[in-house]
């Protein structure tokens, strides 16, 4: 079955950086792409971008460009999400989630990983 | 970008109920309207894509109709479980945007 297994929290300082990983088993990588979706403490859904697996194209959301970095593994069937300079108010849970048949939208969910921003 | 408004924001019914969220998109979207549903601490899970196609073993009381610019999602008969956030999600263009999501609460 489709399973998108992420990285366990982190704890990180203002200013620094962080990548999540996201494992995916279950179907042929590479025929996908990737949403990022977080979602920061008692607040709704926030689409971050995406990526395709088959050749790395990105989307990002302009609230992020310049800090985000989207990637893919097709050798080890992982989406990265990498953000840089982070603040406070990124302080959330970080998803995944699988595209279908190139149907932008999160037909399947990993667990979530919490980040959190604090000095 | 396209804004997607939800409404109600809240709403408390009881097992049994049938219930109607609505989704308006600020522009036409076509069909490529998802629905979402998240319990607390736990991630969301698909119910609905294209407006009106139940994502694979989602229950039948679900079901989703619309076009253009506007969207429902109606649980025909609720049940314990249903009680949860929902949210609606347009695809057809990025940035893909998501409703601020309908808090369905047990009266």
């Amino acid at each position: 079955q489709v399973q998108l297994v992420q990285s366990a929290a982190e704890v990180k300082e203002p200013g620094a950086s962080v990548k999540v990983s996201c494992k995916a088993s279950g179907f042929t990588f590479n025929y996908y792409g990737f949403l990022w979706v977080r979602q920061a403490p008692g607040q709704g859904l926030e689409w971050m971008g995406w990526i395709s697996a088959l050749n790395g194209n990105t989307h990002y959301a302009q609230k992020f460009e310049g800090r985000v970095i989207m990637t893919t593994d097709t050798s080890t069937s992982t989406a990265y999400l990498e953000l840089r300079s982070l603040r406070s108010d990124d302080t959330a849970v970080y998803y995944c989630a699988r595209d279908k048949a190139g149907y932008k939208y999160g037909s399947d969910w990993g667990q979530g990983t919490l980040v959190t921003v604090s000095s | 970008d396209i804004q997607m408004t939800q409404s109600p924001s809240s709403l408390s019914a009881s097992v049994g109920d049938r219930v109607t969220i609505t989704c308006r998109a600020s522009q036409v979207i076509n069909t490529y309207l998802a629905w979402f549903q998240q319990k607390p601490g736990k991630a969301p899970k698909s119910l609905i894509y294209g407006t009106s196609t139940l994502q694979v073993g989602v229950s039948s009381r679900f079901s989703g109709s619309g076009s253009e610019t506007d969207f429902t999602l109606t649980i025909s008969s609720l049940q314990p479980e249903d009680f949860a956030t929902y949210y609606c999600q347009q695809y057809k263009t990025f940035p893909v945007t998501f409703g601020q999501g309908t808090r369905l609460d047990i009266k």
